[in-house]
């Protein structure tokens, strides 16, 4: 168990909704950080955010859209669903940032389906 | 920019073999961090070991064993007396200065035959 808690753990929508993925990091990490897993693109790099702000952003759309609330919490908000955005989304968190070397934690993932 | 590649897209071997999975990377960065996660059949990613540029000693847990070189810039994982139990899909990735990520391979899924 890495301690990183995601919610829920599978969701399955249809074309044009939006959802709203959960994460909880590990008690005391200050990042979170987003990543999407498909088929054809592996993990993929969505957004990182550091004790409540913005800090790097991937190759997140347009249509999504994320947050990390003061008590540290995050979500991922995906809207105007396409087939296209179903994947295995993951949230993860380190005590620091990445590029200070702390190792990243992830979450046993939110398996999206979009019918 | 940074990059990583793991060759291998499978490895099928039958136990208690052993199996090295190979991982290169590329970046300009002096200061970096690479790392392995195995990801197992119920999807989650585990976190198996992390490894900075400065630090070029092997490192063995148990079965485990990372083999870290600048000079090709190489960080391959040795699995030694393989078992059902490691069958997975299995990322190498890469943290450098300047980028505020982990840069992954496209895995490489290794299968345990009894």
């Amino acid at each position: 168990d890495s301690g990183v808690t995601q919610t829920p753990k599978h969701l399955i929508t249809a074309t044009g909704q939006r959802v709203t993925l959960r994460c909880s990091p590990r008690s005391g990490d200050l990042s979170v950080y987003w990543y999407q897993q498909s088929l054809d693109q592996g993990l993929q790099f969505l957004i990182q955010y550091y004790n409540g702000e913005e800090r790097a952003k991937g190759n997140i759309l347009e249509r999504f859209s994320a947050q990390q609330f003061p008590d540290l919490h995050s979500e991922l908000n995906l809207s105007s669903l396409e087939l296209g955005d179903s994947a295995l989304y993951f949230c993860a968190s380190s005590a620091g940032t990445a590029l200070s070397g702390n190792t990243i934690y992830f979450g046993e993932g939110s398996w999206l389906t979009v019918v | 920019a940074q990059k990583v590649t793991q060759a291998q897209t499978e490895i099928s071997v039958v136990e208690k073999e052993d199996v090295t999975l190979d991982c290169v990377y590329e970046t300009r960065d002096t200061t970096y961090y690479l790392f392995w996660y195995k990801q197992p059949p119920s999807g989650e990613l585990v976190f198996l070991i992390r490894r900075n540029s400065f630090d070029e000693q092997n490192e063995i847990s148990g079965r485990y064993s990372w083999n870290f070189q600048k000079s090709t810039s190489s960080f391959n994982f040795t699995i030694t007396a393989s078992q059902v139990v490691d069958s997975a899909v299995y990322f190498c990735a890469l943290s450098a200065k300047g980028a505020q990520k982990l840069v992954f391979g496209q895995g490489t899924r290794l299968t345990i035959n009894p």
